[in-house]
C-alpha cells in the first residue's frame, strides 16, 4: 500500500494563479480531509468529505473548493492564489469505522506552496 | 467549541532526559483525546490516545493520561531518544464535524 499519496511536493504560484493539489489513497478509506498548516501554528481544517460525492466546510474554506466523485482521491482547488494561502498542506484518510474512529488518520507528506 | 491549548516550544533535551509536553482541553462532555507526532519532511501519524477519563494511552515508550478533573493531557516520556525530535500535537475531535482541532504543536529537540 502506497498509503496516501500528494502531489506535488513543492510549488511556486503567482498571485491570481490557479492549482489543483493532488491527493490519492489506496486503502479504501471513506473520510478525507484537507488541512493546512501556517508556520508555528496547528493544522486547520479546509475541507472533508465522509464518502463519494460528499464533503463539507472546514473552519478555513474561504479561497478553496473540492471535489470528491471517487473513494480514492479528493483534490483541492485553490482559484485565484493570493499571498495568504502560502502554507503546507496535508492530506488525510480515515476508514472512520467505530465510536470516532475518524479520529485515527493517515496523513500524506504535504505539498509546500508559496504564492509571491 | 472544543479547543485545545499546548505548551510552547521548541523544548530542547539531552538524550535519556524525562519529557514532558503540556495539553489542556476544552470540550463538551468527554471526546476521546489524541497525541500526533510529524517527523522532518514527514505527515503526521498517530502516537496514542485515550478514549475517556482516567484512561493512559501508551506508544513507544510515551504516556499521556486523560484527567477530567485538570482538563488536561500531557505527554510524558521517561527517557527521550534523539529520534524523538519531532513535532508534537495535541488534537480532539471538532464541535459538530467529524473531523479534528489541533494544538499549535510543540516541536522537542534532543540532544546528543
Amino acid at each position: 500500500n502506497a498509503g496516501v499519496t500528494q502531489t506535488p511536493k513543492f510549488r511556486i504560484l503567482k498571485i491570481g494563479q490557479s492549482m489543483t493539489l493532488q491527493c490519492t489513497q489506496d486503502m479504501n478509506h471513506n473520510y478525507m480531509y484537507w488541512y493546512r498548516q501556517d508556520p508555528g501554528m496547528g493544522l486547520k481544517l479546509i475541507y472533508y468529505s465522509v464518502g463519494a460525492g460528499i464533503t463539507d466546510k472546514g473552519e478555513v474554506p474561504n479561497g478553496y473548493n473540492v471535489s470528491r466523485s471517487t473513494t480514492e482521491d479528493f483534490p483541492l482547488r485553490l482559484e485565484l492564489a493570493a499571498p495568504s494561502q502560502t502554507s503546507v498542506y496535508f492530506c488525510a484518510s480515515t476508514p472512520g469505522t467505530g465510536k470516532e474512529g475518524w479520529a485515527e488518520q493517515y496523513f500524506g507528506p504535504g505539498t509546500r506552496l508559496t504564492v509571491t | 467549541g472544543n479547543s485545545v491549548t499546548q505548551m510552547e516550544g521548541p523544548v530542547t533535551l539531552s538524550e535519556e532526559a524525562f519529557l514532558t509536553i503540556n495539553c489542556t482541553y476544552t470540550a463538551t462532555g468527554y471526546p476521546s483525546l489524541f497525541w500526533y507526532v510529524q517527523y522532518p519532511g514527514e505527515g503526521l501519524q498517530l502516537l496514542l490516545k485515550a478514549t475517556k477519563a482516567d484512561d493512559k494511552g501508551s506508544n513507544k515508550g510515551f504516556e499521556a493520561t486523560y484527567r477530567k478533573e485538570t482538563t488536561s493531557f500531557h505527554l510524558e516520556k521517561g527517557s527521550v531518544q534523539v529520534s524523538d525530535s519531532a513535532v508534537y500535537f495535541c488534537a480532539l475531535p471538532y464541535t459538530g464535524r467529524r473531523a479534528l482541532t489541533f494544538g499549535s504543536g510543540t516541536r522537542l529537540q534532543v540532544q546528543p
